[in-house]
C-alpha cells in the first residue's frame, strides 16, 4: 500500500461547478497534510495546508481532513479553467519529510 | 522574488559525464530536498539534508550524491550519468519550525537529458 493515495484521474468538470479531489494516507502518525497545484511543466506550489480536523477554507478552496477515516480532500469551488493542473496531496513523515501522492489530474471544461 | 533557485532550467548531458545540479534558497531554511518526477511515478525523494554537511537518502539514493557546504546551498551529483537519469529534478526547502507547518517551497525544476 502506498503511503499517500490518490485517484489519478483525470477528472473532468464544467465550469463553474464545484471540483472534489481526495486522497488517503496509511500513517496515523501523520500530522499535516499539504495540497499542492502543478501546471504542465512547472514546479509544484503550496495551496493549502490542514493539520486540524475538519474544514479549512481559503477562498475558493477548502481543505479537509478526517483522521479517524485517515482521509484528505479539497475542494475548489467555482471552478475556472485556470484551476486545470495536476493537484498533489502531501502528508508529513517523521520530523519535516513530506511524501506525496501521484496526483491527480484535474481539467475544467469551459 | 525567487526563493528557491535552481541554476538550470533545461541541461543536456552525454553518458557517463559527471553532472552537477545546484540549488540555493534564501529563505534560512535548515531542510533542503532533492526530488525527481517523471510520469507515472510521481515525485520521489532521492536526498535530502536537515543542516549544514548533513545527509540523508531518501528512496532512490542509487546513482546520485549530494553536497551541502553551506546552509543556502545543496547540491545534486550524478556521479556518472545514465540516459535512464533523464528527468525532472526539482529542489525544495523547508523550515526547521513546527511540523513542516508551512510545507515546501519548490525550484522551477531543472529538465536534465542525457544522451
Amino acid at each position: 500500500q502506498k503511503e499517500v493515495e490518490q485517484n489519478s484521474g483525470p477528472l473532468s468538470v464544467p465550469e463553474g461547478a464545484i471540483a472534489s479531489l481526495n486522497c488517503t494516507y496509511s500513517d496515523r502518525g501523520s500530522q499535516s497534510f499539504f495540497w499542492y497545484r502543478q501546471y504542465s511543466g512547472k514546479s509544484p506550489e503550496l495551496i493549502m495546508f490542514i493539520y486540524s480536523n475538519g474544514d479549512k477554507e481559503d477562498g475558493r478552496f477548502t481543505a479537509q481532513l478526517n483522521k479517524a477515516s485517515q482521509y484528505v480532500s479539497l475542494l475548489i469551488r467555482d471552478s475556472q479553467p485556470s484551476d486545470s493542473a495536476t493537484y498533489l496531496c502531501a502528508a508529513i513523515q517523521g520530523a519535516q519529510k513530506l511524501v506525496f501522492g501521484q496526483g491527480t489530474r484535474l481539467t475544467i471544461n469551459p | 522574488d525567487v526563493k528557491v533557485t535552481q541554476s538550470s532550467r533545461y541541461l543536456v548531458k552525454r553518458t557517463g559525464e559527471k553532472v552537477f545540479l545546484e540549488c540555493v534558497q534564501d529563505m534560512d531554511h535548515e531542510n533542503m530536498f532533492w526530488y525527481r518526477q517523471d510520469p507515472g511515478l510521481g515525485l520521489r525523494l532521492i536526498y535530502f539534508s536537515y543542516d549544514v554537511k548533513m545527509k540523508e537518502k531518501g528512496d532512490i539514493p542509487e546513482g546520485y550524491s549530494v553536497s551541502r557546504e553551506k546552509k543556502e546551498r545543496f547540491s545534486l551529483i550524478l556521479e556518472s550519468a545514465s540516459t535512464n537519469q533523464t528527468s525532472m529534478y526539482l529542489c525544495a526547502s523547508s523550515s526547521a519550525s513546527g511540523q513542516g507547518s508551512y510545507g515546501y517551497t519548490f525550484g522551477s525544476g531543472t529538465r536534465l537529458t542525457v544522451v
